[in-house]
């Protein structure tokens, strides 16, 4: 499975864009990027997921850059309700495929 | 749509004992998941399944048993409770292979 890191917390103050970055240096061609993120006391939930073009969703946007290494998730407008860890992670599709989860964002949003 | 149903929220075992997490789904999936979740930490999955009869280990399989006789169930099974074996662990299934992770609320499990 392909290393990732990203930073272990963020800031963001409510209304803003936040931008969550993920280095994944190690990807292979066939990995997919995704995102997912966990409330405080909740299961994870998707936010989004992309091979090699931009994504948007009503929920965020993803940045793949052009050699795939990093990735970066949007939020457009932060809310308060946005405050969770955010992973990042890249996985195959195929039968077998499984979602491995790292320490993830932990991404603040004040007031 | 009830999605993810994980049985019970809350348990708390001694030392040596045995159980059961129930999860069920009623989305028609076939790819099933358990992950256990430490305080602190990302998820680590500890077996999977592709379908019914068909079941893997993840990154931390010992202590635990699974089956999958449908395709809407996927019980774990924990023999000889330890202390290590204190967690929240969450159920989690999808349709296909690359497709959207859908999961339950989570089971703390406590182990004195």
């Amino acid at each position: 499975d392909a290393k990732t890191t990203q930073p272990n917390s963020m800031e963001s103050n409510e209304e803003e864009p936040v931008h969550l970055p993920c280095n994944h240096s190690t990807i292979s061609g066939t990995d997919y990027i995704h995102w997912y993120r966990q409330l405080p006391s909740q299961g994870p939930e998707y936010v989004i997921h992309g091979l090699t073009s931009n994504v948007n969703n009503r929920m965020a946007s993803l940045a793949i850059a052009e050699d795939r290494k990093s990735s970066t998730l949007i939020l457009h407008r932060a809310t308060l309700r946005d405050a969770a860890v955010y992973y990042c992670i890249p996985a195959r599709d195929g039968a077998n495929s499984k979602l491995t989860f790292g320490k993830g964002i932990t991404l603040s949003v004040r007031p | 749509n009830a999605g993810v149903t994980q049985t019970p929220k809350f348990r708390i075992l001694k030392i040596g004992q045995s159980m059961t997490l129930q999860c069920t789904q009623d989305m028609n999936h076939n790819y099933m998941y358990w992950y256990r979740q430490d305080p602190g930490m990302g998820l680590k999955l500890i077996y999977y399944s592709v379908g019914a009869g068909i079941t893997d280990k993840g990154e931390v399989p010992n202590g635990y048993n699974v089956s999958r006789s449908t395709t809407e169930d996927f019980p774990l099974r924990l023999e000889l409770a330890a202390p290590s074996q204190t967690s929240v662990y969450f159920c989690a299934s999808r349709r296909k292979a690359g497709g959207e992770l859908f999961f339950g609320e989570g089971s703390r499990l406590t182990v004195l």
